[in-house]
């Protein structure tokens, strides 16, 4: 079975410019969630779905960013207008569900620069 | 403000020692703890987990603690093998359903396992 995957796995954009980051779960997952790691720091919360619904979005830094679900499965994460401090590592994770404690199982990355 | 501190950026060992990598945290609310592995250019996979309601949690070679009256668990790998060199990330969830499952990690101790 496959694992969660994420694509591009590297991006590298200029300032100003938008980029889209896409994660594929692992199917059957109802919970996806986004988090972003940059230089030096630990993992941070950005967004969580349960299903196609966002219920947390309190960690997506600023209007500039924004996520969507569709089928229950595949999400788009959007940076628009990509400013320096973008720059990190973008991972998705994705679990059967939230009722009780369910492992989350993290994809690879997309490692994003913006120049 | 950090909920889940990992005060050691970094640890080495000689291979068939004890590592013992150890994590804090603030946030009362946290019931479910977990350790993370991550290798270099790919996302962190689980290792183990602990549940507030016990002390001590083993599968092989690794063991977590958890002390709540002092808000730290730790995590021991013994006996230490080079292949274990990575990074080890803390994190913490709270109760309840929805987005409380959301993992809130630490900054990651880079483990060193010398042959």
């Amino acid at each position: 079975g496959a694992g969660v995957s994420q694509s591009p796995s590297n991006k590298v954009t200029e300032k100003g410019k938008d980029v889209e980051l896409r994660c594929d779960p692992i199917s059957g997952h109802t919970a996806l969630y986004w988090y972003r790691q940059s230089l030096g720091q630990g993992l941070e919360f950005l967004i969580y779905f349960q299903g196609n619904s966002a219920p947390d979005k309190s960690g997506l830094p600023s209007d500039r960013f924004s996520a969507e679900r569709t089928g229950g499965s595949v999400s788009t994460l959007t940076i628009q207008r990509t400013q320096q401090e973008d720059s990190a590592v973008y991972l998705c994770a994705s679990s059967f569900g939230t009722r009780g404690y369910n492992e989350q199982f993290f994809g690879p990355g997309t490692r994003l620069t913006v120049l | 403000d950090q909920q889940v501190k990992q005060n050691s950026p970094s640890l080495s060992v000689q291979e068939g020692r004890i590592s013992i990598l150890n994590c804090d945290y603030t946030n009362s609310m946290f019931d479910y703890f977990l350790w993370y592995k991550k290798y270099p250019a790919e996302g962190p996979t689980f290792l183990i987990s602990i549940s507030s309601i016990k002390d001590k949690n083993e599968d092989g070679r690794f063991t977590v603690f958890l002390n709540k009256s002092a808000k730290h668990l730790s995590l021991h790998i013994v006996p230490s093998q080079p292949g274990d060199s990575a990074v080890y990330f803390c994190a913490a969830s709270g109760r309840g359903g929805g987005s409380n499952y959301k993992l809130t990690f630490g900054k990651g101790t880079l483990l060193t396992v010398n042959p």
